[in-house]
């Protein structure tokens, strides 16, 4: 019964480097977010995922940015050649589509450093 | 980009007193919704309104939706200690799943 999960919570990387990050949601929600918050500001979409596939990718910044969400369940958030600018915390949300709905729970984030 | 924007981005009260905190959005929504945020961490879901809603109700919390100015107001009652945190309104567009954030309010409420 827990609620969405992140792992790490805090990753330090230098400037270049791969990461990755992880997000467990919570049992049985087929939809699962990625969000990125700034300092200061609200999160701001990345990809969605309905199952295994990525329904709306529209917000990754560029192709250094992929996710993955093989089994339908976990889903993990690839950076390849981190920039000082990816910085941030990024979030990760799951929920059920039902009309009208969308309710969002949203995991701890994982607050990404790049030095 | 984010479409929504926040007014006031910060708000200072006393214990006891009302807090009103106001959200605009841009495009067609589905439904609009307020998080709460302590820390920067972990969004917590508040109360969801539906774009045929004018008011909802959940305990000491008030939003109000007016679609013809794009606009959503959340009222906290009776304010505690214990609200203070970062509130955030998300749009569902119309045409899609994802949430679109405002910038938010930061809210203090002083014992």
């Amino acid at each position: 019964g827990a609620g969405v999960s992140q792992t790490p919570s805090n990753k330090v990387t230098e400037k270049g480097k791969y990461v990755e990050l992880r997000c467990d949601p919570i049992s049985g929600h087929t939809a699962l977010y990625w969000y990125r918050q700034s300092l200061g500001q609200g999160p701001e979409f990345l990809i969605y995922f309905q199952g295994t596939g990525a329904a709306d990718d529209s917000g990754l910044p560029n192709d250094r940015f992929f996710a993955v969400r093989p089994e339908g369940s976990v889903s993990t958030l690839k950076i390849q050649r981190t920039e000082r600018g990816d910085s941030a915390v990024y979030l990760c949300a799951s929920g059920e589509i039902l009309a009208g709905s969308n309710e969002q729970f949203f995991g701890p984030g994982t607050r990404l450093t790049v030095l | 980009s984010q479409q929504g924007e926040e007014d006031p981005q910060a708000l200072s009260i006393q214990e006891g007193e009302n807090a009103t905190m106001n959200c605009s959005y841009k495009t067609s929504i589905n439904n609009l919704q307020w998080y709460r945020q302590n820390s920067g961490r972990g969004l917590v879901h508040l109360i969801l309104i539906r774009s045929n809603e004018r008011e909802k109700h959940s305990g000491r919390l008030r939003v109000t939706l007016d679609t013809s100015k794009k606009s959503s107001s959340l009222l906290i009652t009776a304010s505690r200690a214990a609200d203070t945190a970062s509130y955030f309104c998300a749009g569902r567009e119309e045409y899609g799943n994802k949430l679109v954030f405002g910038a938010g309010t930061i809210l203090r409420v002083k014992s």
